[in-house]
């Protein structure tokens, strides 16, 4: 497809166990970001992937999170020993190098994740 | 450090009204560029508008316009002519030329049209 894809588009999981989640970016974005906005909330920032430098992780809430980027495309969201705080949607967001201030990102429509 | 600030939670505005949402913002970095995306309900992010901290005019596109502060570091979004399709949230986002070039969102406005 022609814009960001993630899998899955919702997720129930028990408290505990470990999620991963999938972003597809638009091809030939070589930045890729990933946010979690709460129930009604704004998007916080999480990790920041762009080209092969290294990631801006700095909005990480706690090493239960992670992230990989295999070969400058798909991205992998990770949260180990799921917490019920962990519930929310998961933006995943893509661009063209950020040459300019101005380029736009591209948001996928979210994984809702819930732990039971 | 970049900070986005949106003090409305909630807005209300009559259709075919004009709406000011507030954004204002915090970074030491001369270089900058601020962002307006939209959320209806259905939760994907629609990019709205765009202005460069050294553009000199303020940016509009259709009905949205940004009135450019830069001294007071605000960015707020006019709406004209509000219609029953803009309510949904609105977000103010930043991205600075420093550091790894991420994309920073404030909380969001709800803006509600009424008829």
């Amino acid at each position: 497809g022609a814009g960001v894809s993630q899998s899955p588009s919702n997720k129930v999981t028990e408290k505990g166990k470990d999620v991963e989640l999938r972003c597809d970016p638009i091809s030939g974005h070589t930045a890729l970001y990933w946010y979690r906005q709460s129930l009604g909330q704004g998007l916080e920032f999480l990790i920041y992937f762009q080209g092969n430098s290294a990631p801006d992780k700095s909005g990480l809430p706690s090493d239960r999170f992670s992230a990989e980027r295999t070969g400058g495309s798909v991205s992998t969201l990770t949260i180990q020993r799921t917490q019920q705080e962990d519930s929310a949607v998961y933006l995943c967001a893509s661009s063209l190098a950020p040459r300019g201030l101005n380029t736009e990102a591209f948001f996928g429509q979210g994984t809702r994740l819930t732990v039971v | 450090a970049q900070k986005i600030t949106q003090t409305q939670p909630g807005m209300f505005v009559q259709e075919k009204e004009a709406v000011t949402l507030d954004c204002t913002y915090d970074t030491s970095d001369p270089s900058y560029g601020l962002f307006w995306y939209k959320q209806p309900s259905s939760g994907e992010m629609i990019f709205l508008i765009y202005q460069g901290s050294y553009d000199q005019q303020n940016a509009t596109e259709g009905r949205y316009s940004l009135n450019f502060q830069k001294a007071r570091k605000s960015a707020n979004l006019v709406i004209s002519a509000s219609q029953l399709g803009d309510s949904a949230m609105y977000f103010c986002a930043m991205r600075v030329q420093g550091g790894s070039e991420k994309l920073v969102f404030g909380k969001g406005t709800k803006l509600t049209v009424n008829p």
